[in-house]
């Protein structure tokens, strides 16, 4: 298996910028989770589907961020102004069924300038 | 509520054992976590425990549990440059659709 990937492994952008980082899940898996993590807040979780529908979003710092999971091997998330603050690396993850093993992505790092 | 706490650093001589340390929150939780990040990765799980057992042993790795305290760790033996890393604990909070993460306990290993 591939494992979760995610795309782009890198991205620097200009603060104001629209911002999308992808994830494609293990297949089969039904539990997919977007985590932040930087120093100063360690790993934070955003927000986590399930089946592809928005179970929690309650870690979404505000409303520029935004994910979608339109099918079960592809999820978004948007985060539109960016700003300097959101710099960070963003970790997908995926599970068969919560509270098994969670698989992380490598992660997308995030510099906003 | 939910909160999961470990100590920010730890450093050791090549050949000692490590300790890492966690509090936990949540009594109910089924599972306790390890996961271990390497610079520039992701986490991958290094090892779990299941709540009913007190200790689990996987080559040189070694968790305790202590759920009166609500107390996991995690020890390394004969720690090696390699285990160099970040290391999180985790667990599921109660309805078994989130896992907490720690601050994760970063491990320097001195050659």
């Amino acid at each position: 298996d591939a494992g979760v990937i995610q795309s782009p492994r890198h991205e620097v952008t200009e603060m104001g910028q629209e911002v999308t980082l992808r994830c494609k899940p293990i297949s089969g898996h039904d539990y997919l989770f977007w985590y932040r993590q930087t120093m100063m807040r360690g790993l934070e979780l955003l927000i986590y589907f399930n089946n592809n529908v928005p179970i929690d979003d309650s870690g979404m710092p505000e409303d520029r961020f935004s994910a979608k999971m339109p099918n079960a091997s592809f999820s978004t998330l948007k985060i539109q102004p960016s700003e300097p603050r959101d710099s960070a690396v963003y970790f997908c993850a995926s599970d068969l069924r919560s509270g098994n093993t969670i698989y992380f992505g490598e992660g997308s790092w995030l510099t906003v300038v | 509520g939910e909160d999961v706490e470990q100590s920010l650093f730890l450093s050791v001589r090549e050949g000692d054992s490590s300790v890492i340390n966690c509090t936990y929150t949540d009594s109910s939780s089924t599972y306790l976590y390890w996961y271990k990040q390497e610079p520039g990765a992701g986490l991958q799980l290094l090892t779990y425990i299941f709540s009913n057992m007190d200790m689990k042993q996987d080559q040189r790795l070694t968790v305790l549990l202590n759920k009166k305290d609500k107390h996991l760790s995690l020890r390394i033996a004969d720690t090696q440059t390699g285990d160099s890393a970040i290391y999180f604990c985790a667990e599921i909070v109660t309805g078994g659709f989130k896992t907490i993460f720690g601050a994760g306990t970063r491990l320097f290993v001195k050659a």
